[in-house]
Parts: C-alpha cells; structure tokens; sequence
C-alpha cells in the first residue's frame, strides 16, 4: 500500500508563530485530506486537496501530485491551533478501502 | 454540514462482554467506515460499508464485526471483548459523489478490563 511520512513529529510554537506541516506518500494519489484532530479526539476535515492549493482563514494547503507531496500553513497560530494534524491519501476509484494516514504532527501552541 | 455521531464518548467495558459501538450519519451517505487509533500504529480501518446489508473488511477485522441494516447507521460489535481491543475508535462516512473525502465522528474511547 501506500506510505505515508508527516513531518515534523513534533512541533512546538509560541502563539503568532507560522508553521508548515508536510506530507509525502509514495505513489500516485487521487485524494488527499488534511485533519485536526483536536484534543477530545475529534477529527476534524480541514482540507480535501488531492492537488493544488486552497485557503480557509488562516489555514492553507498545497499539494504538489507529481512530486507527491502536501503542505500545510497554519499562520498566527493559535492555542486552539494544538493538537494532532494528519494527512490521509488514497488511490481513488470506487473501491475506497486503501485509504493511508500518516503517522501525525503533533502542534503545541504555548501561549 | 455533515454530521456523523456516534453513541459514547468514554465506554469502560469487562474482558468477554460483548460490545456495540453506534454510528448515525445524517447526510444520506453510502459509504461508512470504522477505524481505530492506536498510540504508534496511527489509524487503521477495520471495516467498511458501501451500501446497506454489505461488508467489506479493512485491514485489522479479526475480533470485531460490523452491522448496516439501515443505510444512515453502522456498527460496529465486538463479540467478546479483550484487552487488546482498548482503543479509540472513529466512525467515519462518505458521500457517493466524493468518495475520497471522509467525515468523521467525534470517537469513542473504549477501555477493556
């Protein structure tokens, strides 16, 4: 199937701070997201990129499919901004069962 | 929006119950999904549901089967539950028209005895 790798593992900020999240995966995909996952364990969708870029407030993504890679800013951030990021890909098609997650960032935002 | 919830949020259960973990989508989805995450191991997906009354199973099934009688509610059964089966787990739907694009419930963390 296919790989995965989110880096940093870890990340620590001070509120206001910018930061960039990265994910490559290894083959050709047709869906990308990005999740939050906030600290109760909830996730939330922030982006479906399977390519290009897309803005939401302080949030923005890139993928780059030939290159097989995302990115994703988080500008001024905030302490709300903490917690789990994940990148997910798959093949597409409609058998939906090869989806891939990578391992997480995990984002402090200090205060 | 989409919602998708699922029926605890904490579940303490003893080693040898059986458990059922219930998951309700209100947006007419036909694909639905159950994950569980894991400290290391990520998020891995135990089964999915592309219609009602139909299974597949994911990548981690043993120990655990899955129900679709109604197409809006999946569950997700553990027939006797064990110690290695404390975990988070994730609900998660799709919708026909975007398949790859997944929302999710908010978990429920279960802890076995």
């Amino acid at each position: 199937g296919i790989q995965v790798e989110q880096s940093p593992p870890d990340l620590i900020l001070q509120e206001g701070a910018n930061s960039t999240l990265r994910c490559n995966f290894s083959d050709s995909v047709n869906n990308l997201q990005w999740f939050h996952q906030n600290p109760w364990g909830q996730l939330i969708n922030l982006f479906y990129i399977p390519s290009g870029t897309k803005q939401n407030g302080r949030l923005s993504a890139t993928t780059v499919a030939t290159e097989r890679y995302s990115l994703l800013y988080i500008s001024s951030s905030q302490t709300t901004d903490s917690g789990v990021y994940f990148c997910a890909v798959d093949r597409g098609g409609y058998n939906n069962n090869d989806m891939r997650f990578g391992a997480g960032t995990r984002l402090t935002v200090k205060p | 929006d989409v919602k998708v919830t699922q029926s605890s949020r904490y579940l303490v259960k003893r080693t040898g119950e059986k458990v059922f973990l219930e998951c309700v989508q209100d947006m007419d989805h036909e694909n639905m999904f159950w994950y569980r995450q894991d400290p290391g191991l990520g998020l891995r997906l135990i089964y999915f549901s592309y219609d009602v009354k139909m299974k597949e199973k994911g990548d981690i099934p043993e120990g655990y089967s899955v129900s679709r009688e109604k197409k809006e509610r999946f569950s997700l059964i553990l027939e006797s539950a064990s110690t290695n089966q404390t975990s988070m787990y994730l609900c998660a739907s799709t919708p026909e028209d975007a398949p790859g694009e997944q929302f999710f419930g908010p978990g429920t963390r279960l802890t076995v005895l």
